[in-house]
């Protein structure tokens, strides 16, 4: 079963308006969940690194003030898309890092968010 | 140049066809590959890890070189349902995500 949950599953609004997405692992606790964006026919992005309890650290080219990341809890990590544009548009998915993993690297994605803004 | 990079496809694939592809990347400080599988407007999901001995997953096989700094994945008896994205994912501090080879098996 999914490991990993956002919320909305997709979502449309109007320009100039804020969308907050929520990403929550369900049966472990998550110090880290990365976010990620998907335009059309291109690869993941990453956008930012969300730690519980700090700030998050942004990618380069990625506006923090616009993409504000909140990871007040272990299970819970939000996007919100500020002022949003047309041009953000895209597929928003987050991952969360399992720390009970082996060794390797255990990281579940969300099944994503469909941002539509017209 | 691109950190991870492969070949968009599509490649079309008679069913019960072998078809492989490749992948390469330029950090040569690399630490793990993966293979994710992606379809259509969903999230990618973990196919395989890929080891430096190369690795076997039933119809899948994933090979490293790790001088050539390429990574490959070799699909068996392609089947309709293995018609996806196929992700080649390089981990250095973070996971790097190459931009995908679409595969499409037809009858």
């Amino acid at each position: 079963g999914a490991v990993v949950s956002q919320h909305p599953s997709w979502v449309i609004c109007k320009s100039g308006t804020s969308v907050k997405i929520e990403c929550r692992s369900l049966d472990f606790q998550a110090t880290t969940m990365f976010w990620y964006r998907q335009f059309p026919k291109q690869s993941l992005m990453l956008m930012a690194t969300s730690n519980e309890g700090s700030k998050a650290t942004y990618e380069q080219g990625v506006e923090k003030d616009k993409f504000l990341i909140n990871h007040a809890s272990l299970t819970l990590s939000t996007l919100t898309v500020t002022s949003a544009h047309p041009e953000d548009s895209s597929f928003y998915i987050c991952s969360a890092r399992d720390p009970r993993g082996s060794g390797s690297y255990e990281q579940y994605f969300g099944p994503g968010t469909r941002l539509t803004v017209t | 140049r691109k950190e991870v990079e492969q070949d968009p496809g599509p490649f079309n694939v008679p069913e019960g066809a072998t078809v492989a592809f490749n992948c390469t990347y330029s950090n040569s400080a690399s630490q793990s590959f993966f293979w994710y599988r992606q379809d259509c407007r969903k999230e990618p999901k973990l196919l395989m890890s890929v080891y430096s001995s190369g690795n076997e997953d039933g119809r899948f096989t994933a090979q490293l070189n790790r001088a050539s700094q390429y990574i490959s994945l070799l699909i068996r008896d392609s089947k309709l349902s293995d018609s996806a994205t196929y992700l080649c994912v390089v981990k250095g501090n973070k996971l790097t995500f190459g931009g995908g080879t679409r595969v499409l098996v037809k009858p």
